[in-house]
């Protein structure tokens, strides 16, 4: 099944620290997204970002998130100042062709 | 607006048939469904694009009624494995862009 692969799996950081996630995809695509779950809940919507680009972003995607490609191939969420609430799995998606998204395998982000 | 899952959950034995519900009170482009277990990133089912069309493989279908906003997933002779947490995402009627609103999710368990 295609994915993306993501980094760390797990990462656990001290509130107020930043943080980096990382997703590679296997192949040049232009759309990704990124979406968060906080255990035991739904999967929800952060950001998409087409071409290098953000092109929407939900109201959880506020200024302590930003996302780049900063070399072309690797695409990051940042966390900049981190919450106790921000402890969820993040997952990296990718679009396909089809109109279907491929999920990442995620990573465990916990602040304590 | 996120979807409407009902049930919440199902307990079944193998063998037997359930009927997982998604709806929406906005017009859709598409409903996409994952399978998502334990720990795991969810991992996709189908994707029915409006047109009212029905879609499967294997022991699992699904349908889309454009005009009522909903769809169904049917997983029928149920084996261990259709164990997790069923999750449909809608695409709004701008749709094709791979952003996904979530229900809240079915748990369904599948007992020997």
């Amino acid at each position: 099944e295609p994915e993306v692969t993501q980094t760390p799996s797990h990462q656990v950081t001290q509130m107020g620290q930043e943080v980096i996630l990382r997703c590679v995809p296997i192949s040049n695509h232009l759309y990704f997204y990124w979406y968060r779950q906080i255990l035991g809940q739904k999967v929800e919507f952060l950001v998409s970002f087409y071409n290098n680009e953000i092109s929407e972003k939900s109201e959880i995607f506020d200024d302590q998130f930003s996302v780049e490609r900063p070399d072309g191939s690797n695409f990051t969420l940042k966390i900049r100042s981190t919450k106790l609430e921000d402890s969820a799995m993040y997952f990296c998606a990718r679009l396909e062709q089809t109109g279907v998204a491929f999920f990442g395998q995620g990573t465990r982000l916990t602040v304590v | 607006q996120q979807p409407v899952q009902s049930p919440q959950a199902v307990i079944l034995r193998e063998g037997e048939d359930a009927v997982i519900n998604c709806s929406s009170s906005k017009a859709l482009y598409s409903v996409h469904w994952y399978r998502q277990k334990h720990g795991e990133a969810p991992v996709f089912l189908m994707i029915l694009l409006k047109g009212g069309e029905q879609k499967g493989h294997d022991k699992i279908s699904a349908s889309f009624n454009e005009k009522k906003q909903q769809s169904s997933l049917y997983l029928t002779a149920s084996q261990l494995s259709y164990s997790g947490t069923y999750f449909c995402g809608t695409e709004g009627v701008f749709g094709n862009t791979g952003k996904l609103i979530f229900g809240q999710g079915t748990t369904l368990q599948v007992k020997p």
